[in-house]
């Protein structure tokens, strides 16, 4: 069964670094989304992307955070400049077009600011 | 804003009973309701999606009833077994039907 894949599982950074988070949408969604879970608390939504652009963001993704599908199967999440703040699981999901908002997601990064 | 409870206190019942998780939501009216199992360090996993037309959904042991009315979703487990231990998540989608709006979850422990 097609699966979303998320590298790498664990990342570890020190404050004020960028670091970027990869994912592999399943290959016939059209819907690409990130998430957030800091230890303990709930998912919270950051990004959705759609037909090569941002179709909503939250108030959690500001100028420091920026999506990209630099080509046919790969969906980045980059943190240009990291805050302790920013330690959390962020996960990756897709979707297809139509039908209903099931999301599909991935195992997760761990990322780690020091 | 819309806001998603869950119980956040585990759930915790013997092997081979019936559990069940309650969602209620507030200022919100979905056309649907989502289900998601999220084990530790590991992403969710979609279980079950119901209609606000549709009064119960089931799968397999898995079964989910959507009261538009009390603004509540019930999730029932039959003949539960340790490994649905697991942390349980209603999910809502936003009014523009793109992101998921989540709940805090509710941890279900099933012990032998």
């Amino acid at each position: 069964e097609p699966e979303v894949t998320q590298t790498p599982s664990h990342q570890v950074t020190q404050m004020g670094q960028e670091v970027i988070l990869r994912c592999v949408p399943i290959s016939n969604h059209l819907y690409f989304y990130w998430y957030r879970q800091i230890l303990g608390q709930k998912v919270e939504f950051l990004v959705s992307f759609y037909n090569n652009e941002i179709s909503e963001k939250s108030e959690i993704f500001d100028d420091q955070f920026s999506v990209e599908r630099p080509d046919g199967s790969n969906f980045t999440l980059k943190i240009r400049s990291t805050k302790l703040e920013d330690s959390a699981m962020y996960f990756c999901a897709s979707r297809l077009a139509g039908g209903l908002n099931t999301q599909y997601f991935g195992p997760g990064t761990r990322l780690t600011v020091l | 804003s819309q806001k998603i409870e869950q119980n956040s206190e585990a759930l915790n019942i013997q092997e081979g009973k019936t559990a069940t998780l309650t969602c209620n939501y507030t200022n919100y009216s979905p056309a649907y309701l989502q289900w998601y199992r999220q084990d530790p360090g590991r992403g969710p996993v979609f279980l079950l999606l119901i209609r606000e037309n549709e009064k119960e959904k089931r799968k397999e042991r898995l079964k989910v009833t959507f009261d538009t009315t009390l603004k509540q979703s019930l999730f029932h487990i039959t003949a539960s077994q340790p490994a649905d231990s697991a942390t349980y998540l209603c999910a809502l989608p936003n009014t523009g039907f793109q992101k998921l709006v989540f709940g805090t979850g509710t941890r279900l422990l099933v012990s032998p």
